[in-house]
């Protein structure tokens, strides 16, 4: 049963257009949820993060918009850039548990 | 600050052996969790530990055990390995207080031959 879901496992953007990352959560007890880039081999990096109280949260570049009656969330990267090129996962979690469930990620590939 | 570090970085083990990984938080975290990549299972949580004990388990079966240590550093074992152990390991800290932000180290390859 996988609660959270990034049914895009791919996607190619072009350098300085925006880049729409997509994910769906299916338990409604989820509250707080995080982005975060990861390269080959290294640790996923945290970008950014929502509380369910808020239905949009801004950091430089990048803005997560979260819809609640939708279970959906998404991020956009606006311009994207070439450094932008990797994998991105969307995490949901419950007030209170430090356990973050994840999706299964989306390779994001900026082209020049 | 310096952040989350984790040795070894690689691993080879055999089938049946027993592992010993290492975490070290960003200063000032105090909780610790575990985390299992696989490309077929993707990130699942292992465990969390918070002043030096347990708080929450994910699904996995009881080879996989954990500790943390009054100085926050954490350590996670699995044991009577299995081919299906092969990953990567990734361990997270957070700060107690505010939002649930785990900021995550590079992790350990672990693979099982």
């Amino acid at each position: 049963d996988q609660q959270v879901k990034q049914n895009s496992p791919s996607l190619s953007v072009q350098e300085g257009r925006i880049s729409i990352l997509n994910c769906d959560y299916t338990n409604s007890m989820f509250d707080y949820f995080l982005w975060y880039k990861k390269y080959p081999a290294e640790g996923p990096t945290f970008l950014i993060s929502i509380s369910s109280i808020k239905d949009k949260n801004e950091d430089g570049r990048f803005t997560v918009f979260l819809n609640k009656s939708a279970k959906h969330l998404s991020l956009h990267i606006v311009p994207s850039q070439p450094g932008d090129s990797a994998v991105y996962f969307c995490a949901a979690s419950r007030s209170g548990a430090q356990k973050l469930v994840f999706g299964q990620g989306t390779r994001l590939t900026i082209n020049p | 600050k310096a952040g989350v570090t984790q040795t070894p970085r690689y691993l080879i083990k055999t089938r049946g052996q027993q592992v010993t990984l290492s975490c070290s938080p960003i200063s000032g975290h105090r909780s610790v969790s575990w985390y299992q990549q696989t490309p077929g299972q993707g990130l699942q949580f292992l465990f969390e530990y918070f002043s030096e004990t347990q708080r929450n388990k994910g699904n996995f079966p009881g080879r996989f055990s954990g500790r943390q240590f009054s100085n926050s550093r954490s350590e996670m074992n699995v044991s009577t390995l299995e081919l299906g152990d092969s990953a990567l390991y990734l361990c997270a800290s957070r700060a107690l207080a505010g939002r649930n932000e785990q900021f995550f180290g590079p992790g350990t390859r672990l693979t099982v031959l």
